[in-house]
């Protein structure tokens, strides 16, 4: 069975930093693309960045992108994403979604729980 | 970026009858080479990640049921639920990938019973 475990959100002041994991399991984790989707609270889904199955090709939403790096460790499985100089607006939950290709991007096939970020004073 | 415009914001139908969701992008979202549509549709229910239901525009993801299907091309797409049941409350979210690696969602349509 395919899992995908967030952890890492909390209540972090605006300007500061905090780093997402996504533990998976359940498929060959080096096989796949991974993504990092986000959701405002009562609002619709925005991709925030994506990986290649080797970490050859990375890419960020406008919104992110000098802020948030994407990273992965295939040897653990895991999926991760650095988010430094945070504001208000990225205020939300953070999904790890899974790609059906190796290669940066199609749609996504799984999804984990996701963690929620709250960037407030 | 392709721009993904989803129809109506919200609707409610009553149990047995038919929904239909509307999604439009801003530009084609058909490869000629290969004649796909890349487009997908999710399910999200209420306190739960989104769900694959649909890919390529028309495939049905293993295990949902045919009581949902995809249909439309280049940049008319629709999402049609035949019988609604209690279980299918959910906002319905299409996504396309045309435009890989820059990946966009619509702004979702929330089905209620009537």
């Amino acid at each position: 069975e395919v899992q995908l475990v967030e952890s890492g959100g909390g209540l972090v002041q605006p300007g500061r930093s905090l780093r997402l994991s996504c533990a998976a399991s359940g498929f060959t984790f080096g096989d796949h693309a991974m993504h990092w989707v986000r959701q405002a609270p009562g609002k619709g889904l925005e991709w925030v960045s994506g990986i290649s199955w080797n970490s050859d090709s990375i890419n960020y939403a406008d919104s992110v992108k000098g802020r948030f790096t994407i990273s992965r460790d295939n040897a653990k499985n895991s999926l991760y994403l650095q988010m430094n100089s945070l504001r208000a607006e990225d205020t939300a939950f953070y999904y790890c979604a899974k790609d059906w290709k190796k290669t940066t991007g199609t749609f996504f096939d799984y999804w984990g729980q996701g963690t929620l970020v709250t960037v407030s004073s | 970026d392709i721009v993904m415009t989803q129809s109506p914001d919200s609707l409610a139908v009553s149990l047995g009858e038919r929904a239909t969701i509307s999604c439009k992008s801003s530009q084609s979202v058909l490869y000629r080479s290969n004649n796909k549509n890349y487009l997908a549709w999710y399910q999200q229910k209420p306190g739960q990640p989104p769900k694959l239901l649909m890919y390529w525009a028309s495939t049905r993801e293993s295990g949902v049921p045919d009581r949902f299907s995809g249909s439309g091309s280049g940049t008319d797409f629709t999402l049609t639920i035949s019988s609604l049941q209690a279980e299918d409350v959910a906002v319905y979210y299409c996504q396309q990938y045309y435009t890989t690696p820059q990946l966009t969602f619509g702004g979702g349509t929330k089905v209620e019973i009537k």
